[in-house]
């Protein structure tokens, strides 16, 4: 079993419209974070989420961006209003106290239109 | 702030044969993590490897080894033998866990390897 699952592994939206992707991590991971690639560029940093609540963010996390873990499973990322600009792979993330590893999902590739 | 730096963004190596990928970090803290990460073309995450910075022992696993010189912060991975899937883009990560929640995972900028038959 995977330790980190996300949903959608694709996601093809028009520009302007509103998107969720969805990470399930298994039940002892304590930090969650977000991270986004655009195709042929490195990985960034976009947020990071502990105990209910955001601990930190990037510039790039602007007030498009929001994330939550309303039931205590699914860590989800919502982008309220896309644009082309946020055509990417966007990874999410988990880890357990201080082991420092942390255990990356498949991905959501999310394509704007 | 803590920074990584891989310097080849990308190298070539035959089938068989040994290559070094090369990454520099630079933190003011002495408890830390290192790590290489794999990422094929179908775009995945796979970690290949990591070291914990109070180890002096330099980690491996099976073809991949890495040299860790803490004190002039440098990480390189060694692939032995290297293999056709080996291909992919490999990024150099750093984190210190110990501070807390707002700790995240630093990468470099890759280095593309291409495994040539």
């Amino acid at each position: 079993e995977p330790e980190v699952t996300q949903t959608p592994s694709h996601q093809v939206t028009q520009m302007g419209q509103e998107v969720i992707l969805r990470c399930v991590p298994i039940s002892n991971h304590l930090y969650f974070y977000w991270y986004r690639q655009i195709l042929g560029q490195k990985v960034e940093f976009l947020v990071s989420f502990y105990n209910n609540e955001i601990s930190e963010k990037s510039e790039i996390f602007d007030d498009q961006f929001s994330v939550e873990r309303p039931d205590g499973s699914n860590f989800t990322l919502k982008i309220r209003s896309t644009k082309l600009e946020d055509s990417a792979m966007y990874f999410c993330a988990a880890r357990m106290g201080n082991t420092g590893e942390l255990f990356f999902g498949e991905g959501s590739r999310l394509t704007v239109l | 702030a803590q920074t990584v730096t891989q310097s080849q963004p990308e190298m070539s190596v035959q089938e068989a044969e040994t290559v070094t990928l090369s990454c520099t970090y630079d933190t003011s803290e002495s408890n830390y993590y290192l790590f290489w990460y794999k990422q094929p073309p179908s775009r995945q995450m796979i970690l290949v490897i990591r070291q914990e910075a109070y180890k002096q022992q330099n980690a491996t696993e099976n073809r991949f080894s890495v040299n860790f010189q803490k004190a002039a912060k440098s990480f390189s991975l060694k692939i032995s033998d290297s293999q056709l899937g080996d291909t992919a883009m490999y990024f150099c990560a750093f984190i210190n866990p110990y501070g807390g929640a707002t700790n995240k995972l630093i990468f470099g900028t890759g280095t593309l390897l291409a495994v040539q038959p």
